[in-house]
């Protein structure tokens, strides 16, 4: 089957600009997640979403963070404006209905914010 | 959550037997144990889950301690392709937001030739 997809792989931007980052899940799984990984951590979930509601997004900058999953399949991400801070590579991954054992993660997009 | 402790770093000859540690002294009873790694510029990828008994997939083996405190996970024969960062993760049974994985800074194994 195919993998979790996402797009752009690589983006610069200046800081105060806006970007946005887009995954498809795997077909048929009903959650997705949004993760953020600075250089040298692990992986911090932003977000997660239940077919297009969202379970948990405690953690994510709603001041210039926001997350979107029209129709309970694509996910967006998008940040404005972007700071320094936010240079890491943004990784999705997706699991079953019910949260599932296993998540499946994206190659990720990693972010460079000048 | 319960916190996991593991060593920054490893090395491992090529075809010798991994043993990356993990402590999670502070682990519930119904708390599972997860193994994810990270390849270079690859996501993190699922290798391996159990709870008491010790589990064996294609990719690995999980030990866990009697008193699930602490277990290792086991590449019987490393190679160049498993030099990666390993994340002991343990996970509640529960649905919803409490199923997150939470990721510590993970152990980075190297392989060497």
């Amino acid at each position: 089957e195919a993998g979790v997809a996402q797009s752009p792989r690589y983006k610069i931007i200046e800081k105060r600009q806006s970007v946005a980052f887009w995954c498809n899940p795997i077909s048929g799984h009903a959650t997705l997640y949004w993760y953020q990984q600075i250089l040298g951590q692990g992986p911090k979930l932003l977000i997660q979403f239940q077919n297009n509601g969202v379970v948990d997004d405690s953690q994510l900058p709603k001041d210039r963070f926001s997350a979107e999953r029209l129709k309970g399949v694509d996910s967006t991400l998008k940040i404005q404006p972007a700071k320094l801070e936010d240079s890491a590579v943004y990784l999705c991954a997706s699991s079953k209905p019910g949260g599932g054992e296993t998540q499946y993660f994206g190659p990720g997009t990693r972010l460079l914010v000048l | 959550d319960a916190k996991t402790t593991q060593p920054p770093s490893m090395d491992c000859a090529e075809g010798r037997a991994a043993n990356l540690p993990c402590n999670h002294s502070t682990i519930s009873g119904n708390e599972y144990v997860y193994w994810y790694r990270q390849i270079h510029s690859q996501g993190p990828q699922y290798i391996i889950h159990g709870l008491k008994n010790n589990e064996t997939n294609e990719m690995a083996s999980l030990i866990i301690t009697e008193d699930r405190k602490s277990s290792t996970l086991i590449l019987p024969h490393a190679t160049l392709r498993d030099t990666a960062v390993y994340y002991c993760i343990v996970r509640p049974p529960f649905s919803g937001s409490a199923r997150q994985l939470t990721f510590g800074s993970g152990t980075q194994l190297t392989v060497l030739p």
